[in-house]
């Protein structure tokens, strides 16, 4: 079946540290690929998106780059902020149009001044 | 305007129990899911709605959870008898094609059962 896998958390950084969250994911076909944050006391929201292979996605100052070689789909950001600290989820749908997500299991970042 | 909203926002309940958690998705979109938030498992597909067909009932975890959408908006999601690992948080979504299909999220329902 479908799945997605990240990398374990939590992070911690510095602020203006570089920031790469691994994603990989398992699916038949091409599916949709996407970023998900939830900040703290806030509901879930999308971050950014990418469709088809070699697309990226970039919202924030983030980037992603949908790579069907390696099926990957890894979160990077060149500095990261304090306001940046959040738990980032992975995910894909696997056919185009309204259809449910399959998540990862979320990679926690806390930022430190 | 108005975003997905979900009710009650917390709700604690004793093991055994029915419980109900509301769903209003953002007026117009035809999609409505539910997903599960649990500690060590993620998020979790739970049940999806789109239009007037038959809902995907695949990701529901055992045959004590139930939802149905009225009018093709509101939706309820039931749990019967609940069991510990039910505690959660309960996550409703609604999408449409006017929105490029992105799924917009409620701010939950956590779920604890005693």
């Amino acid at each position: 079946g479908n799945s997605v896998t990240q990398m374990e958390g939590p992070v911690t950084l510095s602020e203006e540290a570089f920031l790469t969250i691994n994603c990989t994911y398992t699916a038949t076909g091409y599916p949709s690929l996407f970023w998900y944050v939830q900040y703290p006391g806030e509901g879930l929201q999308l971050l950014l998106k990418a469709t088809k292979a070699d697309d990226k996605g970039s919202n924030k100052g983030f980037e992603a780059t949908y790579r069907k070689e390696t099926t990957s789909f890894h979160l990077e950001k060149g500095s990261v902020q304090v306001s940046d600290s959040a738990v980032y989820f992975c995910a894909l749908s696997a056919l185009s149009g309204n259809t449910p997500l399959v998540f990862g299991k979320g990679t926690r970042l806390s930022v430190i001044a | 305007g108005a975003g997905v909203s979900q009710s009650p926002s917390n709700k604690v309940t004793e093991k055994g129990k029915d419980v109900e958690l509301r769903c209003d998705p953002i007026s117009g979109h035809t999609a409505l899911y539910w997903y599960r938030q649990s500690l060590g498992q993620g998020l979790e597909f739970l049940i999806y709605f789109q239009g007037n067909s038959a809902p995907d009932k695949s990701g529901l975890p055992s045959d004590r959870f139930s939802a149905e959408r009225t009018g093709g908006s509101v939706s309820t999601l039931t749990i019967q008898r609940t069991q510990q690992e039910d505690s959660a948080v309960y996550l409703c979504a609604s999408s449409s094609n006017r929105d490029s299909y992105e799924q917009y999220f409620g701010p939950g329902t956590r779920l604890t059962v005693t």
